[in-house]
């Protein structure tokens, strides 16, 4: 099983829409978490990290679900800029960040 | 700006070159990452450096050497690669607590022939 597994996508919505991603991580003692966004051929940039008791940033809110180990990212009225992989990163223990595979969405005018 | 500098952006080598791919922290920060990047697959934790100290080391091939000089620096050095190490290498940085937030560099896509 996957440390940390994501479905791949696409996700093909139009602008103003409404997406959610979910992202299921293996170890239970996984203390931190994040999202983080990846443009094509660029480098990860943090989006927003996630906490127990859910939270927002703007069009964006991530909520965390221990008992079920699940991660989800919503994202409200969706902008073409909003086109991009997302990416589930987990912490395990100490420095070892796992990241999943991604989550490619493609926002459409 | 970043404040994760790598160099070069891009490196063609062949099987028997030796290279070295490069990383500067701006940030103040006391632990940096190697993370390899292969089509299609997700980033895979090569070595991380803490206070200049290994703390992983991820089963990686002896062909790949990091090097940590100081806490601002982070060095990889590349020999007798395989065409299978043609991937982009991303340098990150973090605060030196674990589970920090992770800022990355722009990476180096290295291709071997």
């Amino acid at each position: 099983r996957k440390e940390v597994e994501q479905d791949p996508g696409p996700f093909n919505v139009p602008e103003g829409a409404t997406v959610a991603f979910n992202c299921t991580y293996s170890n239970s003692a996984s203390q931190s978490f994040f999202w983080y966004r990846q443009d094509c051929r660029k480098e990860p940039k943090l989006l927003m990290s996630v906490y127990s008791s859910g939270n927002e940033d703007g069009r964006f809110t991530a909520q965390l679900n221990r008992a079920s180990q699940y991660i989800s990212l919503l994202i409200r009225d969706s902008k073409l800029s909003d086109s991009a992989t997302y990416l589930c990163v987990v912490n395990a223990r100490g420095f070892k960040t796992i990241f999943g595979a991604g989550t490619r969405l493609f926002v459409k005018a | 700006e970043t404040g994760v500098t790598q160099t070069p952006r891009h490196l063609v080598m062949g099987m028997t070159n030796k290279k070295s791919l490069k990383c500067e922290q701006h940030l103040g920060h006391n632990a940096m990452y190697w993370y390899k990047q292969s089509a299609k697959k997700p980033l895979e934790l090569m070595f991380v450096y803490s206070l200049e100290e290994r703390v992983e080391n991820n089963s990686v091939p002896s062909r790949f050497s990091p090097e940590c000089p100081n806490s601002s620096h982070l060095f990889l050095h590349l020999h007798t690669l395989q065409p299978e190490d043609s991937a982009l290498y991303l340098c990150a940085s973090s605060q030196a607590r674990g589970g920090e937030k992770l800022f990355f560099g722009s990476g180096t896509q290295l291709s071997v022939l």
